[in-house]
């Protein structure tokens, strides 16, 4: 079974350029997170669907930040204008469904260099 | 206050030895505490759940949580230098969004 896969791996642009993510979630899982970590931190909630629905935003910034899940698969996060402060890891994660005891599986992250 | 807390380390124990992790949180109504374990410039790895007080075995990891006092721990028995990492404590601090939120993770280093 593929885990998450996301791309790209690596990323370093210049501060008020836009950025954009990409995540491919395991097959049939319907619940996908965005998470942010910062060096020495632990992952921080930027947004979860369910299906195409995004049903926790409350930590987005959405003056710069959004997101989207098209069909309820792949989801997009993107940063426009990217700032110094956006240099962080993004993960992204997935689960079968919501739930207290459901398993979160993480991609591999993209690290964002932001100059 | 921070709502979940674990003490950044790094904690150094010998091969061979028990490593003891713990976490503390503030939400007093959490149902659902993760360990996940996280190697230099990977991403988190699910490697126990707990939902109720007491000890929870998988193979040479030990979950305890003890919701009186807020406090979950990991122990690993016969630790070993691939468990190097840094270990997150997740906590669901809203049954009724399934928030996880997680610690500042406490690095362990496991020498020989």
């Amino acid at each position: 079974e593929a885990g998450v896969v996301q791309s790209p791996r690596y990323k370093i642009i210049e501060k008020k350029q836009p950025v954009a993510f990409w995540c491919n979630p395991i097959s049939g899982h319907n619940t996908l997170y965005w998470y942010r970590q910062n060096l020495g931190q632990g992952p921080e909630l930027l947004i979860r669907y369910e299906n195409e629905e995004a049903v926790d935003d409350s930590q987005l910034p959405k003056d710069r930040f959004s997101a989207e899940r098209l069909k309820g698969v792949d989801s997009t996060l993107k940063i426009q204008p990217a700032e110094l402060g956006d240099s962080a890891v993004y993960l992204c994660a997935s689960s079968r469904r919501t739930g207290v005891d459901e398993k979160l599986f993480f991609g591999s992250g993209t690290q964002l260099s932001v100059l | 206050q921070k709502e979940v807390e674990q003490n950044s380390g790094p904690l150094s124990v010998p091969e061979g030895a028990i490593a003891s992790l713990n976490c503390t949180y503030s939400d007093r109504v959490s149902q659902s505490f993760f360990w996940y374990r996280q190697y230099s410039g990977k991403s988190p790895e699910l490697i126990m759940s707990i939902y109720s007080n007491g000890d929870k075995e998988d193979g040479r990891f030990t979950a305890q949580l003890n919701k009186a006092s807020q406090y979950v721990s990991l122990l690993i028995r016969d630790s070993q230098p691939s468990d190097s990492a840094t270990y997150l404590c997740a906590v669901n601090i809203d049954y009724n969004t399934d928030k996880l939120i997680f610690g500042t993770g406490t690095r362990l280093q496991v020498f020989p």
